[in-house]
């Protein structure tokens, strides 16, 4: 099945630092991922789309400036969340879609814990 | 906006017993996945249903596209504490679109 790596898994930075996330598509090229946020307990909140080779597509609410996102491959997108602040604190979690396999379902990335201190 | 309102948020049951969670929308959807989260992981992939009125069986869960494709449901019978964790449907509304999630049923099964 599709195989979808993050790295790191868990991450401690200090306030005003920045934090860079990968995620990979291990088996299958992916055109598009997608980034969300997750906060205990909770649904997954989409941040933006990441297309390859082209400008993510970011939801209402979410600064571009502050979490840049990266596809420049079919098989790596990257989050970087700038001037960190503890309120960027969560769970980050990527999906990629496999465009030869039907193309409804996105597969999961492990997550990425971010505290910022 | 599509949204998709999942119900029950939380639910606590005794190991054996049967249950169901619910997906509605008021809004057509091409595709309707369900995912199962544990605390830490990214979410895994149950199953798919894309055509009204389908039905999928995956050992004791089975899963309903309704008529309509506007709601779906996830039975599942005899209930174990290896079931216990975060259940996501999700909605597309195209191949290849965006998905938009429910907001989750957080089940717990007790020994």
């Amino acid at each position: 099945g599709a195989v979808v790596s993050q790295h790191p898994s868990r991450v401690i930075c200090k306030s005003g630092t920045s934090v860079k996330i990968e995620c990979r598509s291990l088996d299958f090229q992916a055109t598009t991922m997608f980034w969300y946020r997750q906060f205990p307990k909770k649904s997954l909140m989409l941040m933006a789309t990441s297309n390859e080779g082209s400008k993510a597509t970011y939801e209402q609410g979410v600064e571009k400036d502050k979490f840049l996102i990266n596809h420049a491959s079919l098989t790596l997108s990257t989050l970087t969340v700038t001037s960190a602040h503890p309120e960027d604190s969560s769970f980050y979690i990527c999906s990629a879609r496999d465009p030869f396999a039907g193309g409804y379902e996105q597969y999961f990335g492990p997550g990425t814990r971010l505290t910022v201190t | 906006t599509q949204l998709l309102e999942q119900s029950p948020q939380f639910l606590s049951i005794q190991e054996g017993e049967n249950l169901t969670v619910y997906c509605n929308s008021s809004s057509v959807f091409s595709s309707l996945q369900w995912y199962r989260q544990e605390p830490g992981e990214g979410p895994v992939l149950l199953v798919t249903v894309v055509t009204g009125g389908e039905v999928k069986k995956l050992k004791r869960l089975t899963f309903q596209f309704g008529d309509a494709r506007k709601d779906s449901s996830l039975h599942i019978t005899a209930a174990q504490p290896g079931d216990t964790g975060l259940y996501l449907c999700a909605g597309g509304e195209t191949s290849g679109s965006r998905l938009t999630f429910g907001e989750g049923t957080q089940l717990t099964v007790n020994p």
